[in-house]
């Protein structure tokens, strides 16, 4: 298995605080990426990262930020959590962009009351 | 952006069967396309991926073909076990550079 941690692996918070999930990877891949999954929806993007400090928005960024300082971290942030941010959030690595193999992390539970 | 769509999304069958899950897309500059399978509480793992240039995939009991013309691609599964259970994701390379999955194909081989 690709040498990718997420942390923490379940998260249960109140509506309006802030939350941080963070991806952790040993493989020195310069791509980075955070999906949710939702049932019925399949993985959507929210932001992806293609190198230090170097990040862009995906298909579902709202409600969320990312920073990435170093090449093995990406930290993804909400910054006031809202209800239909309860989900479960996948981290991705990649060497390429797109066409080459995307690995993905085992996932952190959050859960918004 | 690319769409892409995916059934059926629950597939039964039984132990030894063939096990087939279809997949449109949308974007006709799409030219990757990976098969994901996700064991419950872990995360996706790649199975099986076909590029552009290729009609047809093997690997083992798994194999995936691609019609660009049509803009669908499949994945089969022969001889399949209870340990295929689980849930299959396509997805599609668009012109974004950016993949975009299917909602996922519930599958469940009983004994």
């Amino acid at each position: 298995d690709a040498g990718i941690t997420q942390s923490p692996r379940h998260k249960v918070t109140e509506t309006g605080t802030p939350v941080t999930l963070r991806c952790h990877q040993t493989e020195n891949h310069r791509y980075m990426y955070w999906y949710r999954q939702d049932p019925g929806h399949g993985l959507r993007l929210i932001h992806y990262s293609y190198g230090v400090k170097d990040t862009d928005k995906g298909e579902v960024s709202d409600g969320y930020s990312v920073s990435r300082s170093k090449t093995e971290d990406f930290l993804l942030t909400l910054e006031s959590a809202t209800s239909s941010q309860t989900s479960v959030y996948f981290c991705a690595i990649s060497e390429s962009d797109g066409a080459a193999e995307q690995y993905f992390g085992p996932g952190t539970r959050l859960t918004v009351t | 952006g690319e769409n892409v769509e995916q059934h059926p999304s629950t597939l039964s069958v039984q132990e030894g069967d063939s096990a087939v899950i279809k997949c449109t897309y949308s974007d006709s500059a799409s030219n990757y396309f990976p098969w994901y399978k996700q064991e419950l509480g872990k995360g996706p793992q790649l199975i099986i991926d076909i590029r552009s240039n290729v009609g047809e995939k093997k690997d083992q009991r798994i194999a995936v073909t691609l019609n660009k013309t049509a803009k669908h691609f499949s994945l089969h599964i022969t001889e399949t076990q209870p340990e295929d259970s689980a849930v299959y994701f396509c997805a599609g390379r668009g012109s974004n550079y950016k993949l975009t999955f299917g909602k996922g194909t519930l599958l469940t081989v009983n004994p």
